[in-house]
Order: C-alpha cells, then structure tokens, then sequence
C-alpha cells in the first residue's frame, strides 16, 4: 500500500528537550511539507522540501529543523528553542507541480 | 502572499439538507485548486479538484469562478457523516508551487 506514515501517534515532551517527528512515503513524491496545527486553527507552513538534500523555511521555521536525505524521508526536529511546542503535527507530500497533497496521520506533540 | 479565505461557520444544518460553502483567493495567477475534508484530530484528506468546467462526486459538486476568484463546493442530501471541517486549498501563482489553505469551514450535520 503507498502512503505516508508518522511516528509516534503521540509524543510527549520535557521542557528543553529537543524530540524528532518522522515521515515517510512511499508514493515517490519529490516533494515533502511539514505543517503544524493548533486546536480550532488552520495549519502552517514549517517547512517543505522539493527536491532531495534541498529544503526551503515555511511561515513558522522558528526552532525547527528538518533534513531531506533521502526522497523518502522528511524528519522534523522540534528544537528547545521552539517556545511553544504543544501542537498536532502533520507530514504531506506531493508530486512536483500543482498536484495536491497526501497528508500523514499526524504526530500529537505535548510539552509537559 | 496569497491569501485565501472560507467562512469558518459553523454551519448547522439537519440531514436532507442541501448547504454551500464559498472560499475566495487573492492570486488570480493560481493554477490548481482543491476541497480538502478534515475530521476531527484527524489529518486532511483529499475531497476533489476542482476545475473550471466544474466537476461533480456524488452529492459533491465544486465549481471554481476564475473571473471572481472563488470556488464553491455544494453538498446535497446531507448525512450525519458528513459533519467535518472543509478545507479550500490553492495552489501555484507567481511561480510558487506551494499550497496555501484556508482555515477551514465547519459543518455540522444534526438529525
């Protein structure tokens, strides 16, 4: 089956922790987003990528990092310096272009 | 940067009912455009494109006005299941091949 997969569902977190989100696909897209969601709230851009070992800040990137070494990876890094965390986190991708968007299942992440 | 706007309800409406939703866009350079359902804590998922010429799924029927730069998406017979959030997404314009959505519309189907 292709898809896009995240881990973990959940995912908690101490204050000045620094915690890693992962995505795969494998539908071959070249293209990979990441974007962060809070409760009642559309989603933002933290950052995308469309090409392999090239990657571009979205709205948000502040205390975020992500890599893109491999087509079928996107991992984001949720850094210390982010200072409000607490959010529902969601990997896309698509084909290069104005195709649409195949999202994860997301990645709920908790600051405790 | 572009922009694009849904009225974020929510729309109440019983079974049977027939309800629309409206989204405008700033970039009239946009080339692709998409309705997008979004479930309670739950990722978005693709609904339909929507085209010029219109294009129609079931009860589901998009429409997208270049000239007044909005698409719709009009619901017929409304089911229980289909209370969600509907989220209008554009794409492209001024060589940007990044998608921008709106907020999103709610709608609640009540019996």
């Amino acid at each position: 089956d292709g898809g896009i997969t995240q881990s973990p569902k959940y995912l908690f977190r101490k204050e000045g922790q620094n915690v890693t989100l992962s995505c795969e696909q494998n539908l071959n897209h070249d293209a990979m987003y990441w974007y962060r969601q809070d409760p009642g709230q559309g989603l933002r851009l933290i950052y995308y990528s469309q090409i392999v070992n090239d990657f571009q800040k979205g709205d948000i990137a502040e205390g975020y990092s992500v890599s893109r070494e491999k087509k079928e990876s996107f991992p984001l890094t949720v850094t210390s310096a982010q200072k409000n965390p607490t959010a529902f986190y969601l990997c896309a991708s698509s084909d290069r272009g104005y195709n649409e968007q195949f999202f994860g299942p997301g990645t709920r992440l908790t600051v405790l | 940067r572009k922009e694009v706007e849904q009225d974020p309800g929510p729309f109440n409406v019983p079974e049977g009912a027939t309800v629309a939703f409206n989204c405008t866009y700033s970039n009239s350079a946009s080339q692709s455009f998409f309705w997008y359902r979004q479930d309670c804590r739950k990722e978005p998922k693709l609904l339909m494109s929507v085209y010029s010429s219109g294009n129609e799924d079931g009860r589901f029927t998009a429409q997208l006005n270049r000239a007044s730069q909005y698409i719709s998406l009009l619901i017929r017979d409304s089911k229980l299941s289909d209370s969600a959030t509907y989220l209008c997404v554009v794409n492209g314009g001024g060589g940007s091949y990044i998608p921008t959505f709106g907020r999103g519309t709610s709608l609640i189907v009540h019996p």
